[in-house]
């Protein structure tokens, strides 16, 4: 079944970290540029980080730059985003999504996974 | 960065009627590098459209899209009860990519 899979969403207080991840089966993963995107409460969706099909290279958006970094493990398809120095306005449900096309495809997405739950607060 | 504008925030409407959801960009969309997405509470979006009129595996083709360089539409020739949901248009022309805040498609 083609799908992905996200885990690790729980509550942290202001300054903490997470680590989340995605994992996912149906697709060699190898061969595909890897996103992070996000969704607060109530509100859009904001695009937060990429990981190349092979690991590199990274980017990100400037409200995760320098705090959040993404990377994937391909012998276990597995995607993650370590998340640190958290802020309230980090809370959001986490989807991880793939591109369309393999390798360095353009950044549009033809699969989500449904999110996991990042909860900043005192 | 591209500002993507969606409106109507929320559009109601009856089954069988035609929608019209538009999404206008704050600068030029390269190569009408855009993309539509469905999305049901509690489930993750769906791949409509791409690079502004090209519909995805499996989306039935009341569904189309149309524009280019700043405003695009996305149209629902009839709705089906299945089309009541959140709607998101995304540019990927240049970096970052970003979406809009989304349409409610909501039964009148």
């Amino acid at each position: 079944q083609v799908q992905l899979v996200e885990s690790g969403g729980a509550g942290v207080p202001p300054g903490g970290s997470l680590r989340l991840s995605c994992a996912a089966s149906g697709f060699t993963f190898s061969n595909f540029g890897m996103h992070w995107v996000r969704q607060a409460p109530g509100r859009g969706l904001e695009w937060v980080a990429v990981v190349g099909h092979g690991g590199r290279p990274a980017y990100y958006a400037g409200s995760v730059e320098g705090r959040f970094t993404v990377s994937r493990d391909n012998s276990k398809s597995t995607l993650y985003l370590q998340m640190g120095s958290l802020r309230a306005e980090d809370t959001a449900v986490y989807h991880c999504a793939k591109e369309i096309s393999p390798y360095a495809g353009d950044w549009y997405f033809d699969l989500w996974g449904q999110g996991t739950l990042v909860t900043v607060s005192s | 960065e591209i500002v993507l504008t969606q409106s109507p925030g929320t559009l109601s409407l009856s089954p069988g009627e035609r929608a019209t959801l538009s999404c206008r960009a704050s600068q030029s969309v390269r190569s009408s590098k855009l993309a539509w997405y469905q999305q049901k509470p509690g489930q993750a979006p769906r791949l409509l459209l791409y690079a502004a009129s090209n519909r995805a595996t499996d989306i039935p083709d009341r569904f189309s899209g149309s524009g280019s360089a700043t405003d695009f539409t996305l149209t629902i020739s009839r709705l089906e009860p299945e089309d009541f949901a959140l709607y998101f248009c995304q540019h990927y022309g240049s970096s970052p990519v970003s979406f809009g805040q989304g349409t409610k498609l909501e039964i009148k």
